[in-house]
Order: structure tokens, then C-alpha cells, then sequence
């Protein structure tokens, strides 16, 4: 069974600081993305990435793929209260559209 | 373009009711899909449809119907509502063949008592 997992699963950080988030996924995906989430809102999407390597930047937000090691990263520069959201990972991993979700990692950007 | 489109918002149902979630985009988009979020599980895919006419299962397809008439739109319909399947329900659309960011909709929260 295909495995997505985010961790944290909470993180809470203050401002200016930097941090990581980890999406493992359990089977071979050469497509992955990353999406955000609101409170209360839909989702919408952040990065695309689709191969060994790709890195993708907006903004504060940088966003990695290694599919040897079947782990993307979110990575978050000097973070600001506006980042506060959920973050998801999602795999792809028979090219079919069809996204297999992460839990999702809940961030808080305090002052 | 108003994109993906999703009514209602908010139902609140009883345990047997029958119902159907809206679900239109108006971006010519081949592929439309259906995921219900539960808290701490993520998104999950309930069925999808790669055009007018066609549907496929997803993960969590029990005790839910689609049909897709038209390219726009991809009702989701619960025959017999059951306190489980209380969620909040997301429509999504992209072009098919990807790999394509996928479009979602403002999502329906659905309660079943």
C-alpha cells in the first residue's frame, strides 16, 4: 500500500526563522506537489515538481524532490505570519492524476 | 472564469438521506476528481473521471455515485448518508495526461447526524 508521510505534523516557529518540512513516500513517483491549505478554505497548489532533483523557489518557500530517496522537502526561509497554514504533499505515482495526500503539516508562524 | 465550482457549502443530513454534491468547472478541463478530507488523514480520492462518460474508482468509493454527462460538470451523489461519510468533500479538475497542477473547488462540509 502506498505510504505518504509528512513530518512534523505540527510545526510552530517564530518569525525569521527557518525550517523544513519532510513528504516520504513509499513507492517510485517521479511527480510530486505541494500544496496549501487555510483554515477553513480549499486548497491551493504551490509547487510541481517532476523529477530527480528539481527544485522549485516562490518567494520564502523552496521546494525539493529526490526521487531516490523518495523524499521531497519544503524548506521555509525567515518565516512570516502569512505562512501560517497546512501544508500538503501529494505523490502521483502511476502518472494517472490520481494524488495520493500526506496528513499534512500544520505550521504557526508566531512573532 | 469562475473555475471549479462546488454547492452546496454547508448540508446537513440524516442517517438514510440521499443527496448530491455539485461539482462544474468551466476550464475545458478533461479530468475531475473527487476527494473527501477528514481531519489528521489528508485528501482522499473517492472517484474520478477522465472525460465525458467515463469514471473510475478511487481509494473510498463505497456508498458514493458519479456520473459525468457533460465536460463541466461531476456530480457526486450519497444514496444512503451514514454518520461516516461526514467530511468536508473537495472537487478538483485539471487537463488530463499531466502532469498538470490540479484545480480545486471551495469544498462542502457535510454533516450526517
Amino acid at each position: 500500500e502506498l505510504k505518504v508521510e509528512q513530518n512534523p505534523l505540527f510545526l510552530s516557529m517564530q518569525e525569521g526563522k527557518n525550517y523544513t518540512i519532510y513528504c516520504n513516500y513509499s513507492t517510485t513517483s517521479d511527480r510530486l506537489y505541494w500544496y496549501r491549505q487555510d483554515p477553513g478554505k480549499s486548497l491551493e497548489s504551490l509547487f510541481v515538481l517532476l523529477s530527480n532533483g528539481a527544485v522549485k523557489q516562490e518567494g520564502r518557500l523552496m521546494a525539493s524532490l529526490d526521487t531516490k530517496a523518495r523524499l521531497s522537502t519544503l524548506h521555509i526561509t525567515a518565516a512570516v505570519h502569512d505562512l501560517s497554514a497546512t501544508y500538503f504533499c501529494a505523490v502521483d505515482p502511476r502518472e494517472t492524476d490520481k494524488l495520493i495526500f500526506g496528513t499534512g503539516t500544520r505550521l504557526q508562524v508566531f512573532p | 472564469n469562475a473555475g471549479v465550482t462546488q454547492t452546496p457549502k454547508f448540508q446537513v443530513l440524516k442517517t438514510g438521506q440521499s443527496m448530491t454534491l455539485q461539482c462544474a468547472q468551466d476550464m475545458n478541463h478533461e479530468y475531475m476528481s473527487w476527494y473527501r478530507q477528514d481531519p489528521g488523514m489528508g485528501l482522499r480520492l473517492i472517484h474520478y473521471s477522465v472525460g465525458a462518460g467515463i469514471t473510475d474508482q478511487g481509494e473510498v468509493p463505497n456508498g458514493y455515485n458519479v456520473s459525468r454527462s457533460t465536460t463541466e460538470d461531476f456530480p457526486l451523489r450519497l444514496l444512503s448518508a451514514a454518520p461516516s461519510q461526514t467530511s468536508v468533500y473537495f472537487c478538483a479538475s485539471s487537463h488530463a495526461g499531466g502532469p498538470v497542477e490540479q484545480f480545486f473547488g471551495p469544498g462542502t462540509r457535510l454533516t450526517v447526524l
